[in-house]
Protein backbone atom coordinates (compact mmCIF):
# COMPACT_ATOMS: atom_id res chain seq x y z
CA UNK A 1 0.00 0.00 0.00
CA UNK A 2 1.13 3.67 -0.12
CA UNK A 3 1.71 5.29 2.26
CA UNK A 4 0.54 9.14 3.41
CA UNK A 5 1.29 11.67 0.67
CA UNK A 6 1.17 15.38 1.63
CA UNK A 7 1.66 18.65 -0.84
CA UNK A 8 3.50 20.65 -1.12
CA UNK A 9 7.09 19.27 0.58
CA UNK A 10 7.68 22.61 1.38
CA UNK A 11 6.71 25.85 1.32
CA UNK A 12 7.60 29.55 2.00
CA UNK A 13 4.79 32.09 2.45
CA UNK A 14 4.84 36.04 3.81
CA UNK A 15 3.29 37.42 6.80
CA UNK A 16 -0.70 37.45 7.00
CA UNK A 17 -1.12 35.06 3.78
CA UNK A 18 -3.23 32.34 4.35
CA UNK A 19 -1.67 28.52 3.37
CA UNK A 20 -3.66 25.46 2.50
CA UNK A 21 -1.70 21.68 2.93
CA UNK A 22 -3.07 18.54 1.61
CA UNK A 23 -2.71 15.34 3.04
CA UNK A 24 -3.78 11.82 1.24
CA UNK A 25 -3.91 8.89 3.83
CA UNK A 26 -3.26 5.11 3.17
CA UNK A 27 -6.32 3.47 1.49
CA UNK A 28 -8.48 2.22 3.65
CA UNK A 29 -7.57 5.21 6.19
CA UNK A 30 -11.15 7.14 7.43
CA UNK A 31 -9.40 8.72 10.22
CA UNK A 32 -6.75 11.83 9.48
CA UNK A 33 -4.80 13.92 12.14
CA UNK A 34 -2.33 16.81 11.99
CA UNK A 35 0.79 17.48 14.02
CA UNK A 36 2.90 20.36 14.48
CA UNK A 37 6.85 19.89 14.89
CA UNK A 38 8.61 23.02 15.95
CA UNK A 39 12.27 22.92 17.77
CA UNK A 40 10.63 24.55 21.02
CA UNK A 41 7.22 22.96 21.32
CA UNK A 42 7.93 19.65 19.80
CA UNK A 43 5.27 17.70 18.22
CA UNK A 44 1.56 18.85 19.08
CA UNK A 45 -1.97 18.08 18.42
CA UNK A 46 -4.06 19.97 15.90
CA UNK A 47 -6.82 17.99 14.63
CA UNK A 48 -8.51 14.83 13.74
CA UNK A 49 -11.03 13.75 11.44
CA UNK A 50 -12.90 10.73 10.76
CA UNK A 51 -15.61 10.60 8.04
CA UNK A 52 -15.49 13.98 7.29
CA UNK A 53 -16.09 15.20 10.90
CA UNK A 54 -13.67 16.80 13.49
CA UNK A 55 -13.71 14.53 16.63
CA UNK A 56 -10.71 16.74 18.19
CA UNK A 57 -9.22 19.83 18.14
CA UNK A 58 -5.84 20.82 19.81
CA UNK A 59 -4.73 24.21 21.83
CA UNK A 60 -4.59 26.44 18.58
CA UNK A 61 -5.98 28.98 17.70
CA UNK A 62 -8.86 30.08 15.20
CA UNK A 63 -6.85 30.96 12.43
CA UNK A 64 -5.76 26.73 11.81
CA UNK A 65 -8.69 25.13 10.12
CA UNK A 66 -9.43 21.98 8.56
CA UNK A 67 -11.99 19.94 7.08
CA UNK A 68 -11.97 15.95 5.51
CA UNK A 69 -13.89 14.77 2.11
CA UNK A 70 -15.44 11.83 1.04
CA UNK A 71 -12.76 10.06 0.05
CA UNK A 72 -10.63 10.53 3.42
CA UNK A 73 -8.33 13.19 2.17
CA UNK A 74 -7.81 16.15 4.34
CA UNK A 75 -6.63 20.04 4.09
CA UNK A 76 -5.39 22.08 6.84
CA UNK A 77 -5.43 25.66 6.08
CA UNK A 78 -3.89 28.10 8.52
CA UNK A 79 -4.88 32.04 7.81
CA UNK A 80 -3.75 35.54 8.50
CA UNK A 81 0.32 33.66 8.80
CA UNK A 82 2.42 34.85 11.65
CA UNK A 83 5.92 33.82 11.97
CA UNK A 84 5.26 31.54 14.94
CA UNK A 85 3.78 29.08 12.28
CA UNK A 86 6.99 28.47 10.90
CA UNK A 87 6.88 24.43 11.29
CA UNK A 88 7.21 20.80 10.12
CA UNK A 89 3.27 19.81 9.55
CA UNK A 90 2.46 16.18 9.85
CA UNK A 91 -0.34 14.57 8.57
CA UNK A 92 -0.94 11.00 9.84
CA UNK A 93 -3.85 8.64 9.43
CA UNK A 94 -4.84 5.05 10.89
CA UNK A 95 -7.64 2.64 9.71
CA UNK A 96 -10.60 3.57 12.32
CA UNK A 97 -11.55 5.20 15.90
CA UNK A 98 -9.61 3.01 18.06
CA UNK A 99 -5.98 3.40 20.02
CA UNK A 100 -4.85 2.23 16.59
CA UNK A 101 -1.27 3.07 15.64
CA UNK A 102 -0.77 5.96 13.45
CA UNK A 103 0.60 6.45 10.92
CA UNK A 104 2.68 9.73 9.31
CA UNK A 105 3.55 11.61 5.86
CA UNK A 106 6.66 12.92 5.49
CA UNK A 107 5.04 16.44 6.34
CA UNK A 108 5.15 20.03 4.65
CA UNK A 109 7.68 22.35 5.85
CA UNK A 110 6.24 25.54 6.08
CA UNK A 111 8.14 28.80 6.14
CA UNK A 112 6.83 32.00 7.06
CA UNK A 113 8.97 35.24 6.33
CA UNK B 1 -3.26 14.73 32.74
CA UNK B 2 -1.92 12.04 30.74
CA UNK B 3 2.21 13.03 29.55
CA UNK B 4 5.56 11.50 28.15
CA UNK B 5 8.63 12.23 29.73
CA UNK B 6 12.02 11.43 27.18
CA UNK B 7 14.77 11.39 30.01
CA UNK B 8 17.79 12.69 27.95
CA UNK B 9 17.37 14.94 25.23
CA UNK B 10 20.92 13.49 23.65
CA UNK B 11 22.12 10.18 24.12
CA UNK B 12 25.44 9.19 22.04
CA UNK B 13 26.49 5.64 21.97
CA UNK B 14 29.48 4.11 20.15
CA UNK B 15 28.54 1.60 17.28
CA UNK B 16 27.59 -2.29 18.76
CA UNK B 17 27.04 -0.65 21.92
CA UNK B 18 23.58 -1.03 24.14
CA UNK B 19 20.84 1.98 23.02
CA UNK B 20 18.63 2.06 25.82
CA UNK B 21 16.02 5.24 25.12
CA UNK B 22 14.38 6.29 28.52
CA UNK B 23 10.04 6.84 28.42
CA UNK B 24 8.27 7.56 31.04
CA UNK B 25 4.37 8.08 31.03
CA UNK B 26 1.68 9.20 33.10
CA UNK B 27 -1.69 7.98 32.14
CA UNK B 28 -5.33 7.20 34.81
CA UNK B 29 -5.97 4.35 31.83
CA UNK B 30 -4.38 1.51 30.80
CA UNK B 31 -2.30 3.07 28.45
CA UNK B 32 -1.14 2.61 24.94
CA UNK B 33 2.15 3.62 24.17
CA UNK B 34 4.02 3.99 21.02
CA UNK B 35 7.97 4.46 19.92
CA UNK B 36 8.58 6.51 16.66
CA UNK B 37 11.85 7.42 14.72
CA UNK B 38 12.47 10.42 12.52
CA UNK B 39 15.25 10.55 10.05
CA UNK B 40 16.56 14.48 8.94
CA UNK B 41 13.24 16.01 6.31
CA UNK B 42 11.35 13.25 7.06
CA UNK B 43 8.06 11.89 9.08
CA UNK B 44 7.94 9.86 11.77
CA UNK B 45 7.98 5.73 11.17
CA UNK B 46 6.54 3.42 13.76
CA UNK B 47 9.37 1.18 15.59
CA UNK B 48 7.00 -0.67 17.93
CA UNK B 49 3.72 -0.20 20.18
CA UNK B 50 2.20 -1.52 23.19
CA UNK B 51 -1.46 -2.37 23.66
CA UNK B 52 -1.80 -4.29 26.55
CA UNK B 53 -0.98 -7.70 25.24
CA UNK B 54 2.72 -9.06 25.54
CA UNK B 55 4.74 -6.35 28.18
CA UNK B 56 7.94 -7.41 26.00
CA UNK B 57 7.38 -5.82 22.98
CA UNK B 58 9.66 -6.35 19.63
CA UNK B 59 9.96 -3.63 16.79
CA UNK B 60 11.52 -2.86 13.58
CA UNK B 61 15.36 -2.88 12.54
CA UNK B 62 16.45 -4.96 16.06
CA UNK B 63 14.46 -2.57 18.59
CA UNK B 64 12.35 -3.33 21.21
CA UNK B 65 10.98 -2.10 24.33
CA UNK B 66 9.74 -3.42 27.33
CA UNK B 67 5.98 -1.65 28.98
CA UNK B 68 6.68 -2.26 33.21
CA UNK B 69 3.53 -0.80 34.84
CA UNK B 70 4.99 -0.64 38.50
CA UNK B 71 8.08 2.17 37.10
CA UNK B 72 5.54 3.59 34.45
CA UNK B 73 8.15 3.04 32.11
CA UNK B 74 8.46 2.20 28.47
CA UNK B 75 12.06 2.17 27.58
CA UNK B 76 13.42 1.45 23.90
CA UNK B 77 16.81 -1.00 23.82
CA UNK B 78 18.65 -2.14 21.09
CA UNK B 79 21.17 -4.61 21.51
CA UNK B 80 23.78 -3.18 19.72
CA UNK B 81 23.99 -0.17 17.84
CA UNK B 82 24.31 0.85 14.14
CA UNK B 83 25.69 3.85 11.93
CA UNK B 84 21.99 3.85 10.73
CA UNK B 85 20.24 4.34 13.79
CA UNK B 86 21.16 7.79 13.98
CA UNK B 87 17.96 9.56 14.36
CA UNK B 88 15.59 11.32 16.59
CA UNK B 89 13.06 9.20 18.68
CA UNK B 90 10.11 9.77 20.28
CA UNK B 91 7.47 8.04 22.81
CA UNK B 92 3.87 8.45 22.33
CA UNK B 93 1.09 7.77 24.47
CA UNK B 94 -1.97 7.46 22.68
CA UNK B 95 -4.85 9.41 24.24
CA UNK B 96 -8.42 7.36 24.03
CA UNK B 97 -11.55 9.21 23.10
CA UNK B 98 -9.35 12.03 22.40
CA UNK B 99 -8.20 10.11 19.61
CA UNK B 100 -4.50 11.58 19.30
CA UNK B 101 -1.28 10.90 20.53
CA UNK B 102 0.76 13.01 23.10
CA UNK B 103 4.67 12.76 22.70
CA UNK B 104 7.56 13.32 24.94
CA UNK B 105 10.43 15.37 23.37
CA UNK B 106 12.00 13.42 21.58
CA UNK B 107 15.61 12.04 22.11
CA UNK B 108 18.38 12.73 19.24
CA UNK B 109 20.69 9.44 18.92
CA UNK B 110 24.07 9.97 17.64
CA UNK B 111 26.09 6.81 17.11
CA UNK B 112 29.72 6.94 17.55
CA UNK B 113 32.27 4.85 15.00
Amino acid sequence: KAGVTQTPRYLIKTRGQQVTLSCSPISGHRSVSWYQQTPGQGLQFLFEYFSETQRNKGNFPGRFSGRQFSNSRSEMNVSTLELGDSALYLCASRPGQGPYEQYFGPGTRLTVT
Amino acid sequence: AQSVTQLGSHVSVSEGALVLLRCNYSSSVPPYLFWYVQYPNQGLQLLLKYTSAATLVKGINGFEAEFKKSETSFHLTKPSAHMSDAAEYFCALGIQGAQKLVFGQGTRLTINP
